[in-house]
């Protein structure tokens, strides 16, 4: 079956970079995703990577994935205030002809002066 | 930017009693579905929705849920008799492709 985990927490200082790990357990994976919560916010794409690829940039931020040990990652640079929120991690299975993701229980990324 | 937008943003209901969500997908998105974030939870997959029939559904989403697509433009999702478990925060999500989905900002049930 999928699990995603996610460590609960992560405190970084403004400016600094952020990395949020994330591990799942489908090799069949085929698209793997970032998704960012603000409070009382809904989910927004941050970002994805596609299985075949080992990393993806865009602007600040950089997804790395070891396929092989079922790992991906999210790099934010010179991390902001703005930053703070929760960070989603997903794998995604094929199913009735698009992807279901399956979440991880999200990052909280504290960002401080 | 289109987006999706759900409504109410805030459901009170009692317990027994039918509520229905609405979300108004992103308008030339194809694929449709609702999940679910109980407080403190993962969000959870509950249904898809593709060419005006169900896709997919999880084992969440028994009898006492339903979805329909009333019109070209709104998307619905019925709880019938709700319970006090129901309460969460309720997610519309849309894709035109069925590989990168984009989130409504939620609708919270809070069942008494």
């Amino acid at each position: 079956g999928e699990d995603v985990e996610q460590s609960l927490f992560l405190s970084v200082r403004e400016g600094d970079s952020s990395v949020i790990n994330c591990t799942y357990t489908d090799s069949s994976s085929t698209y793997l995703y970032w998704y960012k919560q603000e409070p009382g916010a809904g989910l927004q794409l941050l970002t994805y990577i596609f299985s075949n690829m080992d990393m993806k940039q865009d602007q600040r931020l950089t997804v790395l994935l070891n396929k092989k040990d079922k790992h991906l990652s999210l790099r934010i640079a010179d991390t902001q205030t703005g930053d703070s929120a929760i960070y989603f991690c997903a794998e995604s299975r094929l199913s009735g002809g698009s992807y279901i993701p399956t979440f991880g229980r999200g990052t909280s990324l504290i960002v401080h002066p | 930017e289109p987006e999706v937008t759900q409504t109410p943003s805030h459901q009170v209901t009692q317990m027994g009693q039918e509520v229905i969500l609405r979300c108004v997908p992103i308008s030339n998105h194809l694929y449709f579905y609702w999940y679910r974030q109980i407080l403190g939870q993962k969000v959870e997959f509950l249904v898809s929705f593709y060419n005006n029939e169900i896709s997919e559904k999880s084992e969440i989403f028994d009898d006492q849920f339903s979805v329909e697509r009333p019109d070209g433009s709104n998307f619905t999702l019925k709880i019938r008799s709700t319970k006090l478990e129901d309460s969460a925060m309720y997610f519309c999500a849309s894709t035109i492709r069925g590989d990168t989905q984009y989130f409504g900002p939620g609708t919270r049930l809070t069942v008494l």
